[in-house]
């Protein structure tokens, strides 16, 4: 069956550090890619998308490549914050008559000032 | 407009007693999901509905958890017998999973349950 799978963590970096979380998955069809985000004490919130091979989703200067000759999805952002705390999850949607989502395992972030 | 909503908030509860849990997911979404997120931990799917279609339960850990979903629209899961490894974060998520849309989830603020 489909499946997600993503990078251990927890990562700690220090603030403007390069953040890359990788996720790769399995899929039988051609689904949606997503991360989600849960910062600290809030629920799980949409942080961006991809719909189609090479799509780039991108939010809040986070940005995700559908790659599907390699089958990832890896998160990355040029410059972390403080703020960007959280816990990261990729998922998948399939796209065909079930339309179930499927999450990672997730990866938390540490940012040190 | 309103979003995912789920209560109570924080359930307090004797081992051994039975909860229940509600979810009203936004309206016009077709698929509604529940999860459980267990302190530091990551989501564990527990069950799927996805319109009138028989729902996927594989996730559910034991016959003591079940979930109905009335008109297609709230949803309640019951935990009988509760024990105190089933105290977590019970997440609710509802998408419109038709054709040419995204199925983005939308959660909601999720049931802290507590067994004592």
């Amino acid at each position: 069956g489909d499946s997600v799978t993503q990078m251990e963590g927890p990562v700690t970096l220090s603030e403007e550090a390069f953040l890359t979380i990788n996720c790769t998955y399995t899929a039988t069809g051609y689904p949606s890619l997503f991360w989600y985000v849960q910062y600290p004490g809030e629920g799980l919130q949409l942080l961006l998308k991809a719909t189609k091979a090479d799509d780039k989703g991108s939010n809040k200067g986070f940005e995700a490549t559908y790659r599907k000759e390699t089958t990832s999805f890896h998160l990355e952002k040029g410059s972390v914050q403080v703020s960007d705390s959280a816990v990261y999850f990729c998922a998948l949607s399939d796209n065909t008559g079930g339309f179930k989502t499927i999450f990672g395992a997730g990866t938390r972030l540490f940012v040190k000032a | 407009g309103a979003g995912v909503s789920q209560s109570p908030s924080n359930k307090v509860t004797e081992k051994g007693k039975d909860v229940e849990l509600r979810c009203d997911p936004i309206s016009g979404h077709t698929a509604l999901y529940w999860y459980r997120q267990s302190l530091g931990q990551g989501l564990e799917f527990l069950i799927y509905f996805q319109g009138n279609s028989a729902p996927d339960k594989s996730g559910l850990p034991s016959d003591r958890f079940s979930a109905e979903r009335t008109g297609g629209s709230v949803s309640t899961l019951t935990i009988q017998r509760t024990q105190q490894e089933d105290s977590a974060v019970y997440l609710c998520a509802s998408s419109q999973n038709r054709q040419g849309s995204y199925n983005e989830q939308f959660f909601g603020p999720g049931t802290r349950l507590t067994v004592l």
